[in-house]
């Protein structure tokens, strides 16, 4: 089945403590990208990536590190966790049509 | 700078009731369009998408929408609602072509009462 993964579903953390989202589609797109969704301002993009090693930062790169060292992954990363990072986070690829396709969400709460 | 919006925050309907949801886009050059849903609890789901001739476009759940080019609009309409249909509802814009980099509105939130 065509999909993109994401884990860890939901997570709280602590400010300051690392942590990874790891995210995974077995559709061989070459575009995968992060959004943060908060309520009233809808999907915010943080990275994005073009291909294997291409990354680019999106509306909301602060606080937020990526990698893209295989084509199927595209891990994010939060070094230093702070309370203005709780939001739900999406995954998402996209082949050359352009659409998205998302994974199911994960949902972050820094205390 | 390219941007989306959508009109409305938060829509409430009755089932059976006719839906109009507005969708306005900046920048005039070539453009992709895509609505997309999230069912409470959900991820986004692709509702339907244009990215040329008929600008009518029909997508699932009985969903269609018209891209006018003149008014940078891209409305999602349904003749007839379902509670189902309940969720949120984001327009998004693909500029130039390029793959992937969507640019999504605020959000409408749809509540249908049975």
């Amino acid at each position: 089945e065509a999909q993109v993964t994401q884990n860890p579903r939901y997570l709280i953390t602590v400010t300051g403590k690392k942590l990874t989202v790891t995210c995974s589609q077995n559709m061989n797109h070459e575009y995968m990208s992060w959004y943060r969704q908060d309520p009233g301002l809808g999907l915010r993009q943080i990275y994005y990536s073009m291909n294997v090693e291409v990354t680019d930062k999106g509306d909301v790169p602060e606080g937020y590190k990526v990698s893209r060292k295989e084509k199927r992954n595209f891990p994010l990363i939060l070094e230093s966790p702070s309370p203005n990072q709780t939001s739900l986070y999406f995954c998402a690829s996209s082949p050359l049509t352009g659409e998205l396709f998302f994974g199911e969400g994960s949902r972050l709460t820094v205390l | 700078a390219q941007s989306v919006s959508q009109h409305n925050h938060h829509v409430i309907l009755s089932e059976a009731a006719s839906l109009e949801l507005g969708c306005n886009y900046s920048y005039g050059g070539t453009v992709n369009l895509f609505w997309y849903v999230q069912y409470p609890g959900q991820h986004l789901q692709l509702l339907l998408k244009y990215f040329s001739g008929d600008p009518l476009v029909k997508g699932i759940k009985g969903f269609e929408a018209e891209f006018i080019k003149s008014k940078f609009s891209f409305n999602l309409r349904k003749p007839s609602v379902q509670w189902s249909d309940t969720a949120e509802y984001f327009c998004a814009v693909n500029y130039g072509g390029s793959q992937g980099n969507l640019i999504f509105g605020k959000g409408t939130k749809l509540s249908v009462k049975p």
